[in-house]
């Protein structure tokens, strides 16, 4: 079992819809990364969280502690928002923390 | 501002062939990384460099060296390449380690090992 689960592994919006991605972990962590992954394959950092929850335009990213869970929201989705999503936990990995990563949820908004 | 650069972003090579790709920064970071990615997975981390002057190895470094040759630059070498280390490979960058900071990536380098 990974130690960051995403879901879901694919998504297809229509343009306009709420977008949910769920991520999942089983390690104790001290932050949590969500990174966008361009069809071109370039990645960018989205948010980094620790606690509660960040707004960036139309993205929300929320973190649950206690439940080992985040979120990432997109409200009133775009065909420029498809991408890939992915997770990331700064976690306790070969005696060191470092970002543990999901495989990440491929989304693709239609107009 | 060009943020992590890479080079090259594509290379075919042989089975037993070497190269180097190379990774620079120019945002003044003190940790540079080298990650790869396949399909179905999630990035691996191959080795990092908290400092100059480190250097570490990260979850999957067989078959790989590196060099943090300064601040700025942090190069990932394979010396005999083999058709397993076909991937995607990326440099990212990061103020400093942990990484509870966000780290900046590079466009990737799209390696095919034949």
């Amino acid at each position: 079992k990974n130690e960051v689960e995403q879901s879901p592994q694919n998504l297809t919006a229509q343009e306009g819809e709420f977008i949910t991605i769920n991520c999942s972990y089983s390690v104790g962590i001290s932050a949590l990364h969500w990174l966008q992954q361009h069809p071109g394959g370039g990645i960018v950092s989205l948010f980094m969280l620790s606690s509660g929850k960040k707004k960036h335009g139309r993205l929300i990213a929320t973190i649950n502690i206690q439940e080992k869970h985040s979120s990432l929201h997109i409200t009133a989705s775009h065909p420029r928002d498809s991408a890939v999503y992915i997770c990331a936990v700064v976690g306790r990995s070969y005696n060191t923390d470092k970002l543990i990563f999901g495989t990440g949820t491929r989304l693709q908004v239609f107009p | 501002n060009a943020g992590v650069t890479q080079t090259p972003k594509f290379q075919v090579l042989k089975t037993g062939q070497s190269m180097t790709l190379q990774c620079a920064q120019d945002m003044n970071h003190n940790s540079m990384y080298w990650y790869r990615q396949d399909p179905g997975m999630g990035l691996r981390l191959i080795y990092y460099s908290a400092s100059e002057g480190t250097t570490d190895k990260g979850e999957v470094p067989n078959g790989y060296n590196v060099s943090r040759l300064n601040k700025r630059e942090f190069s990932l070498r394979l010396e005999s390449a083999a058709p397993s280390q076909t991937s995607v490979y990326f440099c990212a960058s990061s103020p400093q380690d942990p990484s509870n900071q966000p780290q900046h990536f590079g466009d990737g380098t799209r390696l095919s090992i034949l």
